[in-house]
């Protein structure tokens, strides 16, 4: 089992303000990186596929970064509102587990307005 | 469009009883199909996944198995429900031919063992 973690485990974020948080992986054997936002009461839903070292990528207010030698990813989030509020969870998938995600427990953000 | 369907949404079941937790997948052919477990403040965890009709690969060994009767059709089952089965079930399924495997989730069940 590979160990994907990721770091707080929660955090309270002012509305307004700009917050990030990380998912640490073992860096051998990469292939991918998911983000997934999880709201209260849906289903969890894809952010960003990340595939490459330097790779970056945005959605919106969102963004995120990718270091595949060092084995971490960020995920910002630009102007905090109260929608962002959800538990983001980071899937590892690697060469030799190909089809398969290896998800940390995930960082719960909740932003106040 | 593609929709996933998960039944029942929650579920409370005595120790020891069976259990049969259904997925389906509209729209679209050939998924790989997955599921997974949320215990209580841990992450999701494989459980089993399926590239096809009857194939099923486990991934911790466990009280539950798993079926896939048709294409778009997989099933979590218990002969005799544990304690340490209660937990939030996810199914999801992805387009086989995407090699970064972008999981779409179903609304999940949570299922308490009493």
């Amino acid at each position: 089992i590979l160990n994907v973690e990721q770091s707080p485990q929660s955090l309270h974020v002012q509305e307004g303000d700009s917050t990030n948080f990380t998912c640490s992986f073992p860096s051998s054997n990469f292939y991918a990186l998911h983000w997934y936002r999880w709201e209260t009461a849906k289903s969890p839903e894809a952010l960003f596929v990340m595939t490459l070292n330097g790779d970056e990528k945005k959605k919106g207010r969102i963004s995120a970064t990718l270091n595949t030698k060092e084995g971490y990813s960020y995920l910002y989030i630009k102007g905090s509102q109260p929608e962002d509020s959800a538990t983001y969870l980071c899937a590892l998938m690697t060469t030799d587990s190909w089809g398969k995600l290896q998800f940390g427990a995930g960082t719960q953000v909740v932003v106040t307005p | 469009s593609q929709t996933i369907h998960q039944w029942p949404a929650t579920l409370v079941q005595p120790v020891g009883s069976p259990l049969s937790l259904e997925c389906t997948v509209e729209g679209t052919s050939n998924p790989n199909l997955y599921w997974y477990r949320q215990a209580a403040g841990r992450g999701l965890q494989l459980l089993f996944y399926s590239v096809g009709i009857g194939q099923i690969s486990s991934e911790v060994p466990q009280n539950l198995s798993a079926s896939r009767p048709q294409d778009r059709q997989f099933i979590l089952s218990s002969k005799k429900l544990l304690l340490s089965d209660s937990g939030f079930y996810l199914c999801a399924w992805s387009v086989r031919e995407d090699y970064y495997n972008e999981q779409f989730f179903g609304p999940g069940t949570r299922l308490t063992v009493l």
